[in-house]
């Protein structure tokens, strides 16, 4: 199985800074990789999709890069509505499997 | 717009079963593989299955193989997952997801979810 490694776990922030979530596999999965924001009580929300792809909708102060076995998740200017849990999967092959989730809270 | 609305959840001894269904709407069923996905309560996700839009093709993750089964009946846009044996650990939210492809694909599309709780 693929293994993805989140980091930070927390991250802590203020509005209008710039913060990136790094994700890494164990092994190469090109670009097969998205990433998602999860609020409380909510069902996750597709951001990013083959690694870079913004998802129709989704600001463009969110962006991702990577390939391989690293990616970053990279806010431009943090938002109120932005703070929340982000997670990385990767869909090169079952099982799919998700990175343990970065807590991006208010400084 | 595609909609996805799960049910079956509740609270269940271990050692039961419970059967969780998902029915899907505004896009072509037998098109798209669809999967679950479920999230302990404070914890992160977990991948559980996924059946190809045939249905002939499954995948399990290792900790529900042999104890889950994923189904779909395309005549009623709805895919279901039977949950045998559950145990303590199965504890979680249940989501539905509709994969981007017929076989694999990411997750542009998710239910709101399911809760199953195991417990004496």
């Amino acid at each position: 199985d693929i293994q993805m490694t989140q980091s930070p776990s927390t991250l802590s922030a203020s509005v209008g800074d710039r913060v990136t979530i790094t994700c890494r596999a164990n092994q190469s999965i090109s670009s097969w990789l998205a990433w998602f924001q999860q609020k409380p009580g909510e069902a996750p929300k597709l951001l990013i999709y083959k690694a870079s792809s913004l998802e129709s909708g989704v600001p463009s102060r969110f962006s991702g890069s990577g390939s391989g076995t690293e990616f970053t998740l990279t806010i431009s200017s943090l938002q109120p509505d932005d703070f929340a849990t982000y997670y990385c999967q990767q869909y090169n092959s079952y099982p799919y499997t998700f990175g343990q989730g970065t807590k991006l809270e208010i400084k | 717009e595609v909609q996805l609305l799960e049910s079956g959840g509740g609270l269940v001894q271990p050692g039961g079963s419970l059967r969780l269904y998902c029915a899907g709407s505004g896009f072509t069923f037998n098109s798209y593989a669809m999967s679950w996905v479920r999230q302990t309560p404070g914890k992160g996700l977990e991948w559980v299955s996924v059946i190809s839009g045939s249905g002939g093709t499954t995948y399990y993750a290792d900790s529900v193989k042999g104890r889950f089964t994923i189904s779909r009946d395309n005549s009623k846009n709805t895919v279901y997952l039977q949950m045998n044996s559950l145990r303590a650990e199965d504890t979680a939210v249940y989501y539905c997801a509709k994969n981007t492809e017929y076989t694999s694909g990411f997750y542009m599309d998710w239910g709101q979810g399911t809760l199953v709780t195991v417990s004496s």
